[in-house]
């Protein structure tokens, strides 16, 4: 089937500075993809849904400031968490559409983020 | 988008048949039935899609009734490895990939 990766797979940064997160569909095109947020033993939260070549679409209550997403091609999609905090610790998770699939999604591998 | 309820947990002996039932009630028309599995710090894991009757592939089955308000992934014969967390999802072009996960039933899988 069709693969997304995403790197960094872990990644620890202070307090204050931005972290960027990217996710590539690595044998398919992808004009949709989706950024997720996971807090350890809760569900997948839908965070924002990117647009390649337009403005992401964000969930309420995501600050779009504070998680940018740029989505500037086909395969690849880019969450940048700015001026990073403790209570932005998680796990973050991209898919993407599969091509000619009754919409089937494709999930990265996922991304933690400790922001110390 | 269509939302989706499922039991929480689950347990099994290993060996045994599961069998994990989702409620859509309001499932359109154009959706697809999707189910997920994840297991810890890793992204979800596709398992099955189907749209109605049954749909079998090498790793579980798929029933979905007639009206699609519900479906039920069989898993046969479960090992220790199959402990995760599975995910229905109603997925469907004209409902923009609804993309909201439910909160998951989480499988364990005991000797």
């Amino acid at each position: 089937g069709a693969v997304v990766s995403q790197h960094p797979s872990r990644v620890i940064c202070k307090s204050g500075t931005s972290v960027k997160i990217e996710c590539r569909s690595l044998d398919f095109q992808a004009t949709t993809m989706f950024w997720y947020r996971q807090f350890p033993k809760q569900s997948l939260m839908l965070m924002a849904t990117s647009n390649e070549g337009s403005k992401a679409t964000y969930e309420q209550g995501v600050e779009k400031d504070k998680f940018l997403i740029n989505h500037a091609s086909l395969t690849l999609s880019t969450l940048t968490v700015t001026s990073a905090h403790p209570e932005d610790s998680s796990f973050y998770i991209c898919s993407a559409g599969g091509q000619g699939t009754a919409g089937e999604l494709f999930f990265g591998e996922g991304s933690r983020l400790t922001v110390l | 988008l269509a939302k989706t309820t499922q039991p929480i947990s689950m347990d099994s002996y290993e060996g045994q048949e599961v069998n994990i039932t989702c409620s859509h009630n309001n499932i359109a028309t154009n959706d697809y039935i999707t189910w997920y599995q994840q297991f810890p710090s890793q992204g979800p894991r596709f398992i099955i899609q189907g749209y109605k009757t049954k749909v079998t592939n090498e790793v579980a089955s798929l029933f979905i009734p007639a009206d699609r308000k519900s479906s039920t992934l069989s898993l046969p014969r479960v090992s220790l490895s199959d402990t995760a967390v599975y995910y229905c999802l109603v997925l469907g072009s004209n409902s923009g990939y609804a993309l909201n996960f439910g909160k998951g039933t989480s499988l364990l899988v005991t000797p």
